[in-house]
């Protein structure tokens, strides 16, 4: 039931563009994408809604794609800042019902 | 900005003792959640709340259980701590929309021996 992210684990050289994706079995009615560095607590970055919308924020984006049930965070011209943990974390079930799901976690880091 | 504070950042246990864990907000949040985190596993979802005395299993519940007897105070409480619960505990909280984010606590480190 946990959303599935890929890949695990990737490690760029800065300027390096990166994608991570997260998918789901069950439908999604939103996606938040979140970025953990080491010995911290999450920080938010985006949420994106049902309607297959885009978002972005300076050289990280993200897309959602209700139908196929999953979300990609496009990370382009990675900083040594972008290293981290990336978490989505997703509204999803029946109508009527709530619940709120984090992905399995992506691991990215970025080389000088 | 929104705060949320958890009691300890780091904590030392021994088997089979009782532990507190609690969470603090400021933001009026109705929702209010325990995660742990464990390498590979990712955040997994313990209990949430969504009101004051309401409480709700998540995925996880087994060998935990929550007191919300105040909006802004949610604890988590290890009834008999064992060694497979060391791990990192976060409280998070949200607007009562699931198209509200999530904000995290600081976290703390449970060791369990």
């Amino acid at each position: 039931q946990q959303p599935v992210q890929s890949p695990q684990a990737v490690i760029l050289r800065e300027g390096e563009d990166a994608v991570i994706n997260c998918s789901s079995s069950k439908a999604l009615y939103s996606v938040h994408w979140y970025r953990q560095k080491h010995g911290e607590a999450p920080v938010f970055l985006m949420i994106l809604l049902k309607g297959g919308e885009q978002k972005g924020h300076d050289k990280i984006s993200a897309s959602f794609n209700e139908k196929k049930q999953q979300s990609s965070l496009y990370l382009t011209a990675s900083q040594l800042s972008y290293s981290g943990t990336y978490f989505c974390g997703t509204e999803m079930g029946a109508s009527g019902t709530y619940k709120y799901i984090f992905g399995t976690g992506t691991r990215l880091k970025v080389l000088a | 900005d929104v705060k949320v504070t958890q009691s300890s950042r780091y904590l030392v246990k021994r088997t089979g003792e009782k532990v507190f864990l609690e969470c603090v907000q400021d933001m009026d949040h109705e929702n209010m959640f325990w995660y742990r985190q464990d390498p590979g596993l990712g955040l997994r979802l313990i209990y949430f709340s969504y009101d004051v005395k309401m409480k709700e299993k998540g995925d996880i519940p087994e060998g935990y259980s929550v007191s919300r007897e105040k909006k802004e105070r949610f604890s988590l409480i290890l009834e008999s701590a064992s060694t497979n619960q060391t791990s990192m505990y976060l409280c998070a909280t949200q607007a009562p929309s699931g198209q509200e984010t999530q904000y995290f606590g600081p976290g703390t480190r449970l060791l369990v021996l």
